[in-house]
């Protein structure tokens, strides 16, 4: 009863620092994503995927990477962290994208750059 | 690109009265989905419509998915203080392999 599983759920870094989130999930879903969540700004989506070997660019994709080398992990990487990106972090997947196939949301990452 | 707008932003009510939040995409949707995200929590899947003017019910939640596909209604009867938290609609393009992209979600308080 895993579903969606993200870490660390706290993290602190230095502007300028590299880090990395994880994201596995155990359902075999195809549908990866990331997003970010600020006040008032809702979910925006940073980079999805629609299975191992794919990912393209969300709406805020600058300042992130992502790889998909397998089905069940989706790390998003932050190359060189800005103020800016203090924000919290879902990542979330779902069997595919067509019609009839709902998200699963992880817990959530609370990331504060200083 | 495709924007779903969601509104209002915030509403508060007392105990007992009525909420609606509305959700209306620039372009036409495959299907629409609701969240909702308890504070400090993350998002929770609703409900999806699919077919123009559906409507679904849940207990005191009616969802309405509007005839052309692009708007989309949440409205909660008689709001009790555990409704309280940040509903999001979220809609995909007729394309397969679209992501879902969120409205910036409508945060609903409750007073006692």
């Amino acid at each position: 009863n895993a579903g969606v599983t993200q870490t660390p759920k706290f993290q602190v870094l230095k502007t300028g620092q590299s880090m990395t989130l994880q994201c596995a999930q155990d359902m075999n879903h195809e549908y990866m994503s990331w997003y970010r969540q600020d006040p008032g700004m809702g979910l925006r989506l940073i980079h999805y995927s629609v299975g191992a070997g794919i990912t393209d660019q969300g709406e805020v994709p600058n300042g992130y990477n992502v790889s998909r080398s397998t089905t069940e992990d989706f790390p998003l990487r932050l190359l060189s962290a800005a103020p800016s990106q203090t924000s919290v972090y879902f990542c979330a997947s779902s069997y595919d994208t067509t019609s009839g196939n709902t998200i699963y949301f992880g817990e959530g990452s609370w990331l504060t750059v200083v | 690109g495709q924007q779903v707008m969601q509104i209002p932003q915030y509403q508060h009510v007392q105990e007992g009265e009525d909420f609606t939040t509305y959700c209306n995409s620039s372009t036409t949707l495959s299907n629409i989905q609701w969240y909702k995200q308890r504070p400090g929590g993350h998002p929770v899947f609703l409900i999806q419509l699919v077919k123009s003017g559906e409507v679904k019910k849940q207990k005191r939640l009616t969802f309405q998915f509007g005839e052309a596909k692009k708007n989309s209604s949440l409205h909660i009867t008689a709001t009790q203080t555990t409704d309280v938290g940040t509903y999001f609609c979220a809609g995909r393009r007729n394309q397969a392999g679209t992501a879902l992209i969120f409205g910036k979600g409508t945060t609903l308080s409750v007073s006692s």
